[in-house]
């Protein structure tokens, strides 16, 4: 099946410092990849939708200037976390799909930690 | 609005035991029912969907759920665990017009661990 990488598995880093994850379809090509986060105890959300080349669709009560999302290749979208501090602090994961390979696929996430 | 409740966070049974994770749904429309699982520090895989059509859905790995619609109900079976199903398991639910695939609203998880 289609594989997507997402790095880093894990990060710590201090508050007001932003932290980049990588999402990257293996074998495939991205056409819509999508981010979510899940906080402790709580379900998986989604926080927004991205098309190659076309700017992010961010879901209600998500900062767009705080999640800097970036989807400039069929292959490789990046979420920024700017300016970092602890609340920020979850589980964010990836998906993506294409247009010629139905189906979600899932990164394996990335454990975010901010002191 | 959707939503997902699974029951049970975590789900102990020994290795060739029958396991049953409870997944219950909530919607004002036609939904689209899903279960993943990841396993440790992998992503999230398809396990098994349900469109329309049959409500007892197979999936990989032995495991079947049944859509129960009058008690909004989506449980996860196998009648035979193996230590290799150790994993998190995630129900969830997405509209069935509109919208796009990965707008998935999903239930907290379950940790089903088998034991020897």
């Amino acid at each position: 099946g289609a594989v997507v990488s997402q790095h880093p598995s894990r990060v710590i880093c201090k508050s007001g410092t932003s932290v980049k994850i990588e999402c990257r379809s293996l074998d495939f090509q991205a056409t819509t990849m999508f981010w979510y986060r899940q906080f402790p105890k709580q379900s998986l959300m989604l926080m927004a939708t991205s098309n190659e080349g076309s700017k992010a669709t961010y879901e209600q009560g998500v900062e767009k200037d705080k999640f800097l999302i970036n989807h400039a290749s069929l292959t490789l979208s990046t979420l920024t976390v700017t300016s970092a501090h602890p609340e920020d602090s979850s589980f964010y994961i990836c998906s993506a799909t294409g247009l010629t390979t139905p189906g979600l696929f899932f990164g394996s996430g990335t454990q975010l930690s901010v002191l | 609005a959707q939503s997902v409740t699974q029951l049970d966070s975590q789900v102990p049974v020994f290795e060739e035991a029958p396991v049953e994770l409870r997944c219950n749904y909530s919607s004002s429309v036609s939904v689209y029912l899903f279960w993943y699982v990841q396993y440790p520090n992998q992503g999230l895989q398809l396990l098994l969907k349900y469109l329309s059509g049959s409500t007892l859905v197979k999936g990989i790995n032995g495991f079947e759920a049944e859509f129960n619609k009058s008690q909004t109900s989506f449980h996860l079976r196998k009648p035979s665990v193996h230590i290799s199903d150790t994993a998190e398991y995630f129900c969830a639910v997405r509209r069935n017009y509109g919208g796009s695939q990965g707008n998935l609203i999903f239930g907290k998880g379950t940790k089903l661990s088998v034991k020897p």
